[in-house]
């Protein structure tokens, strides 16, 4: 019954190469979105996705490439993985209205390592 | 942009005693606040939060947070912790985004440890 669910929970890989993380979640949310968290655990968005549309585009490397096929599905591809991209990944999603006022649930996270 | 600051990096409380978390906010216009709790290797889950209302708002586990608009602060606080507690707290705050949607500004976490 994982409302939030990841896939790969841990990727191990090396410098250069492309990588795929999968979300799905069955919340029947609107939006889902991508954040990093970094060593220090500091939380940041990438992304966000309102019923298959960008929304949301930080300021990330266009290495990073989000795509929706659907409102429940958001993955995450990276091209040409470099050492700075080890983090840990967390899909999330809520049911955002428009007024900002819902709360966000959480996958268990990706745990990214780049060799 | 908004913000919001967590002044802590860690917090030490015996179990049993109360327990505070704080949390400061920079917004313009009405904030929209959230905690969450990030437990070791999982992800973040929702405590509680304060968008309109009572100042004092009652969330999960026990914990309530007090929105104190002249101080603009939203501590989270808990009458008697439990070494169970012990975990990574989130302070968030909504920004809104040009061209419309909404984001959440996440502090940089307060490491709560309780202890027997």
């Amino acid at each position: 019954d994982t409302a939030v669910s990841q896939t790969p929970k841990y990727l191990v890989t090396q410098m250069g190469n492309d990588k795929s993380i999968k979300c799905e979640q069955n919340l029947g949310h609107d939006t889902m979105y991508w954040y990093k968290q970094d060593s220090k655990k500091f939380l940041k968005i990438m992304f966000s996705y309102n019923n298959k549309e960008l929304i949301i585009n930080e300021t990330v490397p266009n290495r990073f490439s989000p795509k929706s096929p659907d409102k429940a599905h958001l993955n995450l591809h990276i091209n040409s993985l470099e050492l700075g991209d080890s983090a840990v990944y967390f899909c999330a999603s809520s049911q955002d209205r428009g007024q900002g006022t819902s709360e966000q649930y959480f996958g268990p996270g990706t745990r990214l390592t780049v060799t | 942009a908004q913000s919001v600051a967590q002044p802590e990096d860690q917090v030490n409380v015996a179990e049993g005693n109360p327990l505070t978390v704080k949390c400061t906010y920079s917004v313009s216009g009405n904030p929209y606040l959230f905690w969450y709790v990030q437990y070791p290797n999982r992800g973040l889950q929702f405590l509680l939060k304060y968008i309109t209302g009572d100042n004092l708002v009652k969330g999960s586990y026990g914990f309530e947070a007090e929105f104190n608009k002249s101080q603009t602060s939203f501590h989270l606080k808990k009458p008697s912790a439990l070494v169970s507690d012990s975990a990574l707290y989130f302070c968030a705050v909504r920004d809104e985004i040009a061209g419309g949607g909404n984001k959440l500004t996440f502090g940089t976490g307060t490491q709560l440890k309780v202890e027997l």
